[in-house]
């Protein structure tokens, strides 16, 4: 299975953009590019997703590197409920059997 | 609020006791999932089910007995379970097992085993 990369933490002010990355040099042509974080004493929330182009939704964007080796999680003004563990993860969309994956992920923290 | 619901939030039982964990979509979802979670960890996948079907066990220890009742329904239930067991225990269902299908995830049922 093709591996993820995320800095263990990440900082930033409440109300100002913030960008995670995740680097995933050895992605398939197949694999899917997820995104999920959890905050404190909940379960994971689906964020966003991609295959080649980037994505907007209500949650945040996602930039996908052209050669799709690395992709970034855009939030575009961090609020204090934003402070989270954000995974970053891959799915290939060939074989069935292949589910989701939690790494160690991006630990947010959101200074007011 | 989520729209997959686990039952209890919390759980205390002892090693030899028999309890359940339940879980519920209301959303149509045919796939369902069961992970497990220790304190400062990220989430493991324990069982799938796909149209009330078991399509993939993670090896898990066959102390954990997973069943689905029906589309709505997901139950996980517990026999003879170890202290190493406390950890949260986390639903989730998705439209279908695809990989780009997102995963709605319940909040929970935290276990602690005496």
């Amino acid at each position: 299975d093709a591996k993820t990369t995320q800095p263990n933490s990440m900082e930033s002010n409440e109300e100002e953009p913030v960008h995670l990355p995740c680097n995933h040099s050895t992605i398939s042509g197949t694999d899917y590019i997820h995104w999920y974080r959890q905050l404190p004493s909940q379960g994971p929330e689906y964020v966003i997703h991609g295959l080649t182009s980037n994505v907007n939704n209500r949650m945040a964007s996602l930039a996908i590197a052209e050669d799709r080796k690395s992709s970034t999680l855009i939030l575009h003004r961090a609020t204090l409920r934003d402070a989270a563990v954000y995974y970053c993860i891959l799915r290939d969309g060939n074989n069935a059997g292949n589910m989701l994956t939690f790494g160690g992920g991006t630990r947010l923290m959101v200074k007011p | 609020d989520t729209e997959v619901t686990q039952t209890p939030k919390h759980l205390v039982m002892g090693m030899t006791n028999k309890k359940s964990l339940k879980c519920e979509q209301h959303m149509g979802h045919r796939a369902m999932y069961w992970y497990k979670q220790k304190a400062k960890k990220p989430p493991e996948l324990m069982f799938v089910y796909s149209y009330e079907k078991l399509s993939i066990n993670e090896s898990v220890p066959s102390r954990f007995s997973p069943e689905c009742p029906n589309s709505s329904l997901l139950n996980l239930h517990l026999h003879a379970l170890q202290p190493e067991d406390s950890a949260l225990y986390l639903c989730a269902s998705s439209p279908r097992t695809g990989a780009n299908q997102p995963q709605h995830f319940g909040d929970g049922t935290r276990l602690s085993i005496l």
